[in-house]
């Protein structure tokens, strides 16, 4: 059964803490995502990481960096946490087939409070 | 990348079927279109892809006209349990394409 896996389902953070949100696929996928969700918002791609230490900016990257030294794992770090970064973090993998498209698979989400 | 465009919100019934259309005016000649769903508190799932005419598999039909600007998601007989938004998305899944969502459809099925 293939799965992604965030270390988090929870999580409570003071404003100014370095939080890092773990994400692990054991799939072999080259693609990893991370995505914020916020009610009426969507999903909102943060960054994107197509190979071992590569990574692209997606749309809302301020405030956030992310790490992938390995390629089962993409960590999303929040350097400096403030209380509008309070949200669902959703983490996907895929692995791109040329001439056809392959699913995103998901994981279940951290939903992280910053007070 | 192709942007979408999908109702915000639709209601149902029990037993209806139910089709969803997006628009997509820009789709490129490598892109798929794919549709998940999503429940409340849970990560997106992946329901149906397609590139052109008709797929269907055992949760749904996706229907993609020869112009392929628009395409749409069919669900039969739904149930109260496919309450959830559903989102479409288009794209080339080769290494360095992004998946990009839009707002998605909020469906809600009522007994």
């Amino acid at each position: 059964d293939v799965k992604v896996t965030q270390s988090s389902r929870y999580l409570v953070k003071r404003t100014g803490e370095k939080v890092f949100l773990e994400c692990v696929q054991d799939m072999d996928h080259e693609n990893m995502f991370w995505y914020r969700q916020d009610p009426g918002l969507g999903l909102r791609l943060i960054y994107f990481s197509y190979d071992v230490k590569m990574k692209e900016k997606g749309d809302i990257p301020e405030g956030y960096s992310v790490s992938r030294e390995k390629k089962e794992r993409f960590s999303l770090i929040l350097e400096s946490a403030s209380t509008n970064q309070t949200s669902m973090y959703l983490c996907a993998s895929s692995s791109p087939d040329r001439g056809m498209n392959t699913e995103a698979f998901f994981g279940q989400g951290t939903r992280l409070t910053v007070v | 990348l192709a942007k979408t465009t999908q109702p915000i919100s639709m209601d149902s019934y029990e037993g209806q079927e139910v089709n969803i259309t997006c628009s997509h005016n820009n789709i490129a000649t490598n892109d798929y279109i794919t549709w998940y769903q999503q429940f409340p508190s849970q990560g997106p799932r992946f329901i149906i892809q397609g590139y052109k005419t008709k797929v269907t598999n055992e949760v749904a039909s996706l229907f993609i006209p020869a112009d392929r600007k628009s395409s749409t998601l069919s669900l039969p007989r739904v149930s109260l349990s496919d309450t959830a938004v559903y989102y479409c998305l288009v794209g080339d899944n080769n290494a360095g394409n992004m998946l990009t969502f839009g707002g998605g459809t909020r469906l809600m099925v009522k007994p």
